[in-house]
C-alpha cells in the first residue's frame, strides 16, 4: 500500500493563477481531509469529506473547492492563487468509526506551494 | 468553540532530562485527545491518543477533565525525540474525524 499519495511535492504560482493538488489513498479509508500548516499556526483544517460525493467546510476554507467524486481522490483546487496561500498543505485520511479510528488520520507527504 | 494551546513555541532538554510538552484545550462536548510528531524529513504521524492508556515511544499522557489538559511527558529524553509535537483534538458525532491541531511544540533534545 502507498497511503496516501499527494503530488505535486512543490509548486510555484504567480497570482491570480490556479492549480490543483492532488490527493490519493489507497486504504479504502471513508474520511478524507485537507490541512494546511504554517509557522507559528500549526495545522489548520480547509475541507472535509465523510464519503464520496460529500465534502464539507474546515475552519480556513476560503479560496479552496473540493470534490470527493471516488473514494480514493480528494483533490484540493485553488481557482485564483494569492500571496496568503503560500503554505505546506497537507492530505489526510482515516478510516470510519469511533473504535475503528476515524480520529487517527495518515497523512501525506505535504505539498509545499508557493504564491507570487 | 474548540480550542487547543501549546504555550511552548521551543522546548530544549538535555539527553537524559525529563521533558514534559503542555496542551490545554477547551470544548464543550466530549472531546477525543492525541499527540501527533512529525520528525525531521518524515510524515507527521500519530504518537499517542488518550483513550488508549498506552506508553509510546517512552511517552504518556494524562487527559486532566478539570484542567482541561493533556500534557505529554517522558521521564528521559532522548536525542531522537527532537521533533515537532502537536497535541490535537476531535469530538464525536458530526466532527468526528476532523481534528483541531494546537500551534505545536518544537522539541530539541541535546547530546
Amino acid at each position: 500500500n502507498a497511503g496516501v499519495t499527494q503530488t505535486p511535492k512543490f509548486q510555484v504560482l504567480k497570482t491570480g493563477q490556479s492549480m490543483t493538488l492532488q490527493c490519493a489513498q489507497d486504504m479504502n479509508h471513508e474520511y478524507m481531509s485537507w490541512y494546511r500548516q504554517d509557522p507559528g499556526m500549526g495545522l489548520r483544517l480547509i475541507h472535509y469529506s465523510v464519503g464520496a460525493g460529500i465534502t464539507d467546510q474546515g475552519e480556513v476554507p476560503n479560496g479552496y473547492n473540493v470534490s470527493r467524486s471516488t473514494t480514493e481522490d480528494f483533490p484540493l483546487r485553488l481557482l485564483s492563487a494569492a500571496p496568503s496561500q503560500t503554505s505546506v498543505y497537507f492530505c489526510a485520511s482515516s478510516r470510519q468509526g469511533v473504535e475503528s479510528g476515524a480520529n487517527v488520520l495518515t497523512f501525506g507527504a505535504g505539498s509545499r506551494l508557493t504564491v507570487l | 468553540a474548540q480550542r487547543v494551546t501549546q504555550p511552548e513555541k521551543l522546548l530544549s532538554v538535555f539527553k537524559g532530562a525529563p521533558v514534559e510538552l503542555k496542551c490545554n484545550y477547551s470544548y464543550s462536548g466530549s472531546p477525543e485527545l492525541f499527540w501527533y510528531v512529525q520528525y525531521s524529513r518524515q510524515r507527521l504521524q500519530l504518537l499517542l491518543r488518550h483513550i488508549s492508556r498506552e506508553s509510546i515511544k517512552g511517552f504518556t499522557a494524562d487527559l486532566n477533565k478539570g484542567e482541561t489538559s493533556f500534557h505529554l511527558k517522558k521521564p528521559f529524553a532522548q536525542e531522537e525525540d527532537s521533533a515537532m509535537y502537536y497535541c490535537a483534538l476531535s469530538g464525536r458525532g458530526s466532527t468526528l474525524g476532523r481534528l483541531y491541531f494546537g500551534r505545536g511544540t518544537q522539541l530539541t533534545v541535546w547530546p
